[in-house]
């Protein structure tokens, strides 16, 4: 496609449950990143896709947070056991390339977490 | 850690003044990239700047990267309602292409 595509939209989980989100790239793009979006401004990268392979995750919590992207499947990213501090916005953004200083990620529209 | 100090966090203005936001960091990347959110989607991409000292302008906006390549500034002349919204700045990490985000500014430009 030629957005992004984030699903859910939003997600409401109970503490301690999983929540799982899902990241459809645009067509063509290589690479996948994760960011999380808290106190509404605030954005944290966790982790990179270079296709199937992961590129960078040195944002990502060591526990109870994964991610992939598998071939002709969108792109997740899985919490277990949710916390409440994990309430956030979370977006995907793709890109064809990572290294190019003039490189431009596109967005999705996020999928918005709250864990009660 | 490479971190940006985005200055200041909120504005709010009267049509048609003008203002400017700040980007500071102690390291050097690769790229500054500014990008603008409206609610309930995700950043768009306003301007890249790579070369320390460079200057680009887009209509009323002009971006400036700093002669060091660690810090960048927005100025926005005669600002309009339709400007409201959150601006970020966002360093460019390197081979991994991580982007490192300042804090945001929401601005507000009132009628």
């Amino acid at each position: 496609g030629e957005e992004v595509a984030q699903t859910p939209k939003h997600l409401v989980r109970g503490e301690g449950q999983k929540a799982k989100l899902y990241c459809a790239p645009i067509k063509g793009h290589s690479y996948v990143f994760w960011y999380q979006q808290v106190l509404k401004n605030e954005f944290k990268f966790l982790i990179s896709f270079q296709n199937e392979n992961v590129f960078d995750e040195t944002g990502m919590p060591k526990e109870r947070f994964s991610a992939k992207c598998l071939p002709n499947s969108p792109c997740s990213l899985e919490i277990q056991a949710t916390k409440l501090e994990d309430s956030a916005v979370y977006f995907c953004a793709s890109s064809p390339w990572a290294g190019d200083p003039y490189n431009e990620q596109f967005f999705g529209p996020g999928t918005r977490l709250t864990v009660l | 850690t490479q971190l940006l100090e985005q200055s200041p966090q909120f504005l709010s203005i009267q049509e048609g003044e003008n203002l400017t936001v700040y980007c500071n960091s102690s390291s050097v990347f690769s790229s500054l990239q500014w990008y603008r959110q409206e609610p309930g989607e995700g950043p768009v991409l306003l301007v890249t700047v790579v070369t320390g000292g460079e200057v680009k302008k887009l209509k009323r906006l002009t971006f400036q990267f700093g002669d060091a390549r660690k810090d960048s500034s927005l100025h926005i002349t005669a600002a309009q309602t339709g400007d409201t919204g959150l601006y970020l700045c966002a360093g460019h990490s390197g081979n991994t292409g991580k982007l490192i985000f300042g804090q945001g500014t929401t601005l507000q430009v009132k009628p």
